[in-house]
């Protein structure tokens, strides 16, 4: 069955730290590919989604991600983080040909002052 | 504004009794989903439904059933609440493989 893994459970970082938060999955044809943020008390929003065309997907508040079909991963970035990045970030994967979506168990990001 | 809302926010059961949760949508969207989250578990799909009279079950449907008789709502029965059952549920909406809108969710104690 198709799978997503997301390695950190939880990351803890400085203001105007990078983020890196990784993102892979099990599925070896055609896929799509998401990031959720999900802000403390709220619902998922979409950061950022990738299905074809440039592999560097840029999203908002400054978040980037990169595909890299050979290696199944989808990883997030942003250069500089703030305060109000700390979330939970989702990562979720489907195949093409409308089929549910397939969620990592989230990252919880938490950046200090 | 097109939206996704869902009824009741917070509900407190008791084990055994019957429970339903209501999700409305306005995107006009054929694909909506339930699924519930637990710490350590992220979100999982408990039911899913491409459009009117369809339903299909997901990765944890055991406990669940859902009806679609329109495009704007799923709501979602728990037959016989367990305490296992105690989660935040989450109802999204989508068109086609793009995008899912989710609702606020409802958080249930099952006691």
């Amino acid at each position: 069955a198709q799978s997503v893994s997301q390695h950190n459970h939880h990351v803890i970082l400085s203001e105007a730290a990078s983020l890196e938060l990784g993102c892979n999955y099990s599925y070896g044809g055609t896929v799509n590919l998401f990031w959720y943020v999900q802000y403390p008390g709220q619902h998922l929003q979409l950061l950022l989604k990738y299905f074809s065309g440039d592999p560097l997907v840029k999203g908002i508040k400054g978040f980037e991600a990169e595909f890299i079909k050979s290696k199944f991963s989808f990883n997030l970035r942003k250069p500089s983080v703030q305060w109000s990045d700390t979330a939970e970030y989702f990562c979720a994967v489907t195949l093409t040909g409308n089929t549910p979506l397939v969620f990592g168990k989230g990252t919880r990001l938490s950046v200090i002052a | 504004d097109a939206e996704i809302t869902q009824s009741p926010r917070h509900k407190i059961t008791e084990t055994g009794r019957q429970v339903t949760l209501a999700c409305h949508q306005t995107w006009n969207h054929n694909n909506m989903f339930w699924y519930r989250q637990d710490l350590g578990h992220g979100l999982r799909l408990i039911h899913y439904s491409y459009g009117v009279h369809d339903t299909n079950k997901g990765e944890v449907s055991d406990g669940y059933s859902v009806s679609r008789s329109n495009t704007e709502d799923l709501p979602l029965t728990l037959e016989s609440a367990a305490s296992s059952q105690t989660s935040v549920y989450f109802c999204a909406s989508s068109e086609n493989t793009d995008t899912q809108y989710f609702g606020p969710g409802t958080r249930l104690t099952v006691l």
